[in-house]
C-alpha cells in the first residue's frame, strides 16, 4: 500500500530534550516536506526537500533541522524543543518538484513540550 | 506576500442544504490550486487540483471551480459524512524551487 508513515504518533517531552520524528514514504517520491498545524493558523511549511541531500527552509524553520540522506526518509529533528513547538506535525510527499502534483500526507505526530 | 484565505471559518448545514466554500489567494507564480479534506486528528486527504482560471472538477457531491483570484468548493445536497475541515492550498513556483501555502480551512458540519 502506498503510504507515508510517521513515528511516533504521540509524544510528550520536556523543554530542551532533543527528539527526532521520523517520516518514510514507499512511493519513490522526490519531494518531501514537513508542516506544523496550529489552531487558526492552518498548515505551515517547516522544511522541504527537492531530492536526496537537497533541503530548504519553509515558512517557519526556526528551531528545527532536517536531513535527507535517503530518498524514502525525511526525519525532523528538534535539537532543543520549547513549549511553543507544541503542535500537530505532518510529513508529506509528492512525486516530483516539477509539475502540479498533490501531496500525500502522513497520519500526523502530536507533540507536547512541557 | 503570498497569502491564502478561506471563508467562512465554520459552516453548519442541514443535510441536503447546498452551499459553497471560498478560497481567495494573492500569490505570484501560481502553478496549481489544491483542495483537501481533513478529518479530526488525521492527515489531509487530496480532493482536487485546478490549474487555470475557468477550470472545474467534480467528485460525487463536490465541485471545485477556479477564477484568477479565488476558488470555490460547491457542496450539493451534503450528507453528515461530508463533515470535515476543507483546506485550500496553492503551489507557488520560485526561481529556486517551489512552496505550498495553505489556507486556515473551513470547518464544515452537516447535521442529519
Amino acid at each position: 500500500e502506498a503510504q507515508v508513515t510517521q513515528n511516533p504518533r504521540y509524544l510528550i517531552t520536556v523543554t530542551g530534550k532533543k527528539l527526532t520524528v521520523t517520516c518514510s514514504q514507499n512511493m519513490n517520491h522526490e519531494y518531501m516536506s514537513w508542516y506544523r498545524q496550529d489552531p487558526g493558523l492552518g498548515l505551515r511549511q517547516i522544511y522541504y526537500s527537492m531530492n536526496v541531500e537537497v533541503t530548504d527552509k519553509g515558512d517557519v524553520p526556526e528551531g528545527y533541522k532536517v536531513s535527507r540522506k535517503e530518498k524514502r526518509n525525511f526525519p525532523l529533528i528538534l535539537e532543543s524543543p520549547s513549549p511553543n513547538q507544541t503542535s500537530l506535525y505532518f510529513c508529506a510527499s509528492t512525486p516530483s518538484p516539477l509539475g502540479a502534483y498533490e501531496q500525500y500526507f502522513g497520519p500526523g505526530t502530536r507533540l507536547t513540550v512541557t | 506576500e503570498d497569502q491564502v484565505t478561506q471563508s467562512p471559518e465554520a459552516l453548519r448545514l442541514q443535510e441536503g442544504e447546498s452551499s459553497s466554500l471560498n478560497c481567495s489567494y494573492t500569490v505570484s507564480g501560481l502553478r496549481g490550486l489544491f483542495w483537501y479534506r481533513q478529518d479530526p486528528g488525521k492527515g489531509p486527504e487530496f480532493l482536487f487540483t485546478l490549474y487555470s482560471a475557468g477550470e472545474e472538477k467534480e467528485k460525487e457531491r463536490l465541485k471545485a471551480t477556479l477564477t484568477k483570484k479565488e476558488s470555490f468548493l460547491h457542496i450539493t445536497a451534503p450528507k453528515p459524512e461530508d463533515s470535515a475541515t476543507y483546506l485550500c492550498a496553492v503551489q507557488i513556483i520560485y526561481n529556486y524551487g517551489q512552496n505550498f501555502v495553505f489556507g486556515p480551512g473551513t470547518r464544515l458540519s452537516v447535521l442529519p
